[in-house]
């Protein structure tokens, strides 16, 4: 079954470091892939995504993500994390692009240290 | 304006009582979801509608019966409460059927005691 993987449950880093969130995802053709932001107590919010042509994407608040077939994988990164940053962060993956259906992967909260 | 309202934020009820949450969207989208997030944070889509016709219904319980009135609004009743079924349900929109990126609402803490 198609399946989203982020190994990371917990990450901390200090304020100013560089980031980087993983996402491994089981599928046999190339998906559509998104990573999502959930700040306490809000909604998810789209960060950037991934449909095709070149396959590192830039997202929104300086996030940017590499698509890596080789590896199945969609890792998230920032350069200088901000403590505005600490929030849950979901990849997700849509198996066409006319589905509506996205699989999630179980989130990586990330914890920012002044 | 908010793009995408649920209410209750938060809701807390027994065992057996019926309940509903309401959503509405305001950016004109075609297609609205009902999507469950458990405690352990897992996202599962539980109905899509579009246009006011159910497009996906996940193997939910019967128990769960979503109405969307118009394409604005989809709100989704619960009969029967079960403890199991304690989890932050969340809304969202997309523009059009199968256009993938999701506006979320802020979601509904559903507590059953």
């Amino acid at each position: 079954a198609q399946s989203v993987t982020q190994p990371d449950i917990h990450i901390t880093v200090s304020e100013g470091a560089s980031l980087e969130l993983r996402c491994n995802y089981s599928y046999g053709a190339t998906p559509y892939l998104f990573w999502y932001v959930q700040s306490p107590g809000q909604g998810l919010q789209l960060l950037l995504k991934y449909f095709s042509g070149d396959t590192l994407v830039q997202g929104i608040k300086g996030f940017e993500a590499e698509f890596e077939r080789s590896q199945s994988s969609f890792n998230l990164r920032k350069p200088s994390v901000h403590w505005s940053d600490a929030a849950e962060y979901f990849c997700a993956v849509a198996l066409s692009y006319n589905t509506d259906k996205l699989i999630f992967g179980t989130g990586t909260r990330l914890q920012v240290f002044p | 304006d908010t793009a995408v309202s649920q209410t209750p934020k938060y809701l807390v009820t027994q065992m057996g009582n019926d309940k509903s949450i309401k959503c509405e969207q305001n950016l004109g989208h075609d297609t609205m979801y009902w999507y469950k997030q458990d405690s352990k944070k897992f996202l599962k889509i539980m109905f899509s509608y579009n246009n006011k016709e159910l497009i996906i219904n996940e193997t939910v319980p019967n128990r769960f019966s979503p109405k969307s009135p118009d394409k604005a609004h989809l709100n989704l009743h619960i009969n029967s409460l079960e403890l199991g079924d304690s989890a932050v349900y969340f809304c969202a929109s997309s523009q059009a059927a199968g256009a993938n990126v999701l506006t979320f609402g802020a979601g509904s803490r559903l507590t059953v005691l």
